[in-house]
């Protein structure tokens, strides 16, 4: 039973095209967040969304556009590729803060764009 | 702001060396700590987590302890073993509104036989 599952997990892209990541979780928690890895593996935050309603925006190019269709999935869209946006991305899941007393984040296994 | 330094790796060490990472961190208020951990390949994972003060968290024959006097949350281990070859990432969360969880630059740790 895979708790926080995204697909695709390897995507190769040229540069200029549109695609889309799929993130799911079976936790029945209330907040998800999109992460962006680099080369290095310093982790940046891009998105969070709790309830469906967008909570975290950090700076992030607009050609980058999460969707939440429900509070299990949380996609990720990016328009117009670039090289620099080639990465792991993470997405990743967390209780409603208010319920816990801490803020246990669950991640999934990754998708590595590559972009040609 | 809130923030996290971890030193810098890679570390290399041998089999059944004690290990140390250390992180210090800023934060308003009393936020609780974590150890991630990313193997090859794979997504981060909770290793541990201290919620208030002198907490220790451990896991796995890990151990961190919630220093507030010094603002910090160190990772050690006795004796480590190849396949705790991984990355380690130092984290906070402020208990004190907002979902942001601050993350570290993440430590690369190499254990040869």
């Amino acid at each position: 039973d895979t708790a926080v599952s995204q697909t695709p997990k390897y995507l190769v892209t040229q540069m200029g095209n549109d695609k889309s990541i799929k993130c799911e979780q079976n936790l029945g928690h209330d907040t998800m967040y999109w992460y962006k890895q680099d080369s290095k593996k310093f982790l940046k935050i891009m998105f969070s969304y709790n309830n469906k309603e967008l909570i975290i925006n950090e700076t992030v190019p607009n050609r980058f556009s999460p969707k939440s269709p429900d509070k299990a999935h949380l996609n990720l869209h990016i328009n117009s590729l670039e090289l620099g946006d080639s990465a792991v991305y993470f997405c990743a899941s967390s209780q409603d803060e208010l319920a816990v007393s801490y803020n246990e984040q669950f991640f999934g296994p990754g998708t590595r764009l590559t972009v040609l | 702001g809130n923030s996290v330094t971890q030193m810098e790796g890679p570390v290399t060490l041998s089999e059944e060396a004690f290990l140390t990472i250390n992180c210090t961190y800023t934060a308003t208020g009393y936020p609780s700590l974590f150890w991630y951990v990313q193997y090859p390949g794979e997504g981060l994972q909770l290793l541990l987590k201290a919620t208030k003060a002198d907490d220790k968290g451990s896991n796995k024959g890990f151990e961190a302890t919630y220093r507030k006097e010094t603002t910090s949350f160190h990772l050690e281990k006795g004796s480590v073993q190849v396949s705790d070859s991984a990355v380690y990432f130092c984290a906070l969360s402020p208990n004190t509104g907002g979902f942001k969880t601050i993350f570290g630059a993440g430590t690369r740790l190499f254990v040869k036989a």
